[in-house]
């Protein structure tokens, strides 16, 4: 079944632990992508990738690193979180960039 | 920059009655935009995309279109079913390896 796997759907932290948040995604797609949902901001992109090693920041960056060393694998990583990175968090992928976007079913991360 | 709006206020209809959700967005006329729902604690899932050259897509039950003069998509659910309840966003591929969403509207349909 084609489908973009998240780890973990749930997750609560303190301030400064980092963490990650994988991604994978097993339709060979060559974009992937990062976004945050807030209420009433929709969803916002963090970063994005449209290869192996190419990666550049979308409209809300900052405290959020990516890498793409895998076709498949695109992980987000948070290395010192904070509370106003509590939100809700889609990884998508696509054939192109401006192809329809597949997502994944979310991870809701708690920055306490 | 490109923003879109949506309607923020929930939208309430009978069953069987055809829904109509609208997406507004500013600046320049994007080459196509799509169609998400999105289903509680679920990711979007991609419904329909029109291009700038068509006025008016279906798919089954779903019907769109693309006012470039007013910049404005509508999206139309005829013989609406409770199943159809979810939340619906309206996204752009700005270019620049970007596409953008609506905030969505929430869509409830009544048995």
């Amino acid at each position: 079944e084609a489908q973009v796997t998240q780890n973990p759907r749930y997750l609560i932290t303190v301030t400064g632990k980092k963490l990650t948040v994988t991604c994978s995604q097993n339709m060979n797609h060559e974009y992937m992508s990062w976004y945050r949902q807030d209420p009433g901001l929709g969803l916002r992109q963090i970063y994005y990738s449209m290869n192996v090693e190419v990666t550049d920041k979308g409209d809300v960056p900052e405290g959020y690193k990516v890498s793409r060393k895998e076709k498949r694998n695109f992980p987000l990583i948070l290395e010192s979180p904070s509370p106003n990175q509590t939100s809700l968090y889609f990884c998508a992928s696509s054939q192109a960039a401006n192809s329809p976007l597949h997502f994944g079913n979310g991870t809701r991360l708690t920055v306490t | 920059s490109q923003k879109i709006e949506q309607n923020s206020e929930a939208l309430n209809i009978q069953e069987g009655k055809t829904a109509t959700l609208t997406c507004n967005y500013t600046n320049y006329s994007p080459a196509y935009l799509q169609w998400y729902r999105q289903d509680p604690g679920r990711g979007p899932v991609f419904l329909l995309l029109i291009r700038e050259n068509e006025k008016e897509k279906r798919k089954e039950r779903l019907k769109v279109t693309f006012d470039t003069t007013l910049k404005q998509s509508l999206f139309h659910i005829t013989a609406s079913q409770p199943a159809d309840s979810a939340t619906y966003l309206c996204a752009l591929y700005t270019g620049g390896f970007k596409t953008i969403f609506g905030a969505g509207t929430r869509l409830f349909v009544k048995a």
